[in-house]
């Protein structure tokens, strides 16, 4: 199964919004609601975002917003700041008991 | 608080085995199916393998199927991941995680620092 596809990159100022799509197929993102984000900082494990592609868990600040159409996937990152550096990979269930997982995106706070 | 930690990584001579163990605390480990992903250096993340809730049903990615079992013990909420046949490309820090709810393709909760595992000779 491939990989979903994402930005290699995406950057912005502080305050800005920012957004990173993945795009997959009809067969993962255009066929469950099961899309999930995560977001990993340097050295650190990855941590969740988004589930079940609009999901925030607790915790998780209401500036990032997860939607989707079709077969893609957003994460939107609004009011952005210097924490909010790092990579970002969103993943999608595949069916078959499978998941696959996007090539991920860097974010850069300018 | 919810935690995972994993263990048992190290380094590997191709062609070996290890098991990875990653120990549950804070919530019902037996009420969720878990999983492993990998990371190998400067690259992204992979789904290797995940086990329902009950474990009588266990699901692997393609790369490490037929070499790799997964199994948990929910007495004593841990997780396991038996690798066979190391090979150089298995090379990765290995991430347990929970779903976050109880259907199976929501996602995963990563709450360690994950296990490296390097295979080189």
């Amino acid at each position: 199964q491939a990989a979903l596809t994402q930005p290699r990159s995406v950057s912005g100022s502080p305050g800005q919004s920012v957004t990173i799509s993945c795009t997959g197929t009809s067969s993962d993102v255009g066929r469950y609601n099961y899309v999930s984000w995560y977001q990993q900082r340097p050295g650190r494990g990855p941590r969740l975002l988004i589930f079940d592609a609009t999901d925030r868990p607790s915790g998780v600040p209401d500036r990032f917003f997860g939607s989707k159409l079709g077969n893609t996937a957003s994460l939107i990152i609004s009011g952005l700041q210097a924490e909010d550096e790092g990579d970002y990979y969103c993943c999608s269930y595949g069916g078959n008991y499978n998941f696959v997982f996007g090539t991920g995106t860097r974010v850069t706070v300018l | 608080e919810e935690q995972l930690s994993e263990s048992g990584g190290g380094l590997i001579q191709p062609g070996g085995s290890l098991r990875l163990s990653c120990a549950a605390s804070g919530f019902s480990f037996r009420d969720y199916a878990m999983t492993w992903v990998r990371q190998a250096p400067g690259k992204g993340l992979e789904w290797v393998s995940s086990i329902s809730a009950s474990a009588d049903s266990r699901f692997y990615g393609d790369s490490v199927k037929g070499r790799f079992t997964i199994s948990r013990d929910n007495s004593n909420n841990m997780l396991y991941l038996l690798m066979n046949s190391l090979r150089a490309d298995d090379t990765a820090l290995y991430y347990c995680g929970r779903t976050p709810t109880g259907h199976y393709g929501s996602g995963f909760y990563f709450w360690g620092q994950g296990s490296l595992v390097t295979v080189s000779s």
